[in-house]
């Protein structure tokens, strides 16, 4: 059973456009939703983070919405940019114990 | 300045022969986690330890282990490799599991099993 569940599988954006990216969560026990970027040959690095008690988190062109009773968070890049091109995972986790990750998005921005 | 290191980068061995993948962290966190990564895929968990505190995941398999002499450092052993063990191996860390901090990656060992 996927607990978190991604869309789209890949992405493909003109630099300067607004990519999105979804994910659906069924346990309500999480409470901590972070977004990963994750380059070729690379680890994951932390991209911006949100808990249950805000709706919106903004840090520079990303933004993350979170929808409590919808179980649903999703990751908006403004002003894409070619270097944002990357694999993007949502997780989730009760106090950032065992993240429970997505499947994935393959961002591809083109220039 | 890095914090999570992983070694060596590329790893290549031979089926069934013992391999170990190291991980180092200068954070000085209380978690460090194992992850295996296969291609398109994403991050799975296998272990982790809190301290000393030993944890494997239901559906680790048992050709995996694990072993943390102390704060900083952290192995993967995989005993017998098969052809299926082949992946990224990706080390983390976090201070905890109470206060609500993120987890760290190191970038990542590359094994491949011929």
């Amino acid at each position: 059973q996927q607990q978190v569940k991604q869309s789209p599988q890949s992405l493909i954006v003109q630099k300067g456009g607004i990519s999105i990216i979804n994910c659906a969560y069924e346990n309500t026990a999480f409470d901590y939703f972070p977004w990963y970027q994750q380059f070729p040959g690379k680890g994951p690095a932390l991209l911006i983070a949100i808990r249950p008690d805000v709706s919106e988190k903004k840090e520079g062109r990303f933004t993350i919405s979170f929808n409590k009773s919808a179980k649903q968070f999703s990751l908006h890049i403004m002003d894409s940019q070619p270097g944002d091109s990357a694999t993007y995972f949502c997780a989730a986790s009760r106090s950032n114990y065992k993240l429970t990750f997505g499947k994935g998005t393959l961002l591809t921005v083109n220039p | 300045d890095a914090m999570v290191i992983q070694n060596p980068r590329y790893q290549v061995t031979q089926f069934g022969k013992p391999v170990t993948l190291s991980c180092s962290q200068t954070l000085n966190h209380n978690v460090m986690y194992w992850y295996q990564q296969k291609s398109s895929q994403a991050p799975k968990l296998l272990f982790h330890y809190y301290d000393k505190d030993f944890n494997n995941e239901a559906d680790t398999p048992d050709n995996f282990q694990s072993r943390r002499p102390n704060t900083s450092f952290c192995f993967l052993d995989i005993r017998s490799p098969g052809l299926g063990d082949a992946a990224m191996y990706l080390c983390a860390t976090s201070r905890d599991m109470i206060t609500k901090e993120t987890q760290y990656f190191g970038p990542g060992t590359r094994l491949l099993v011929l």
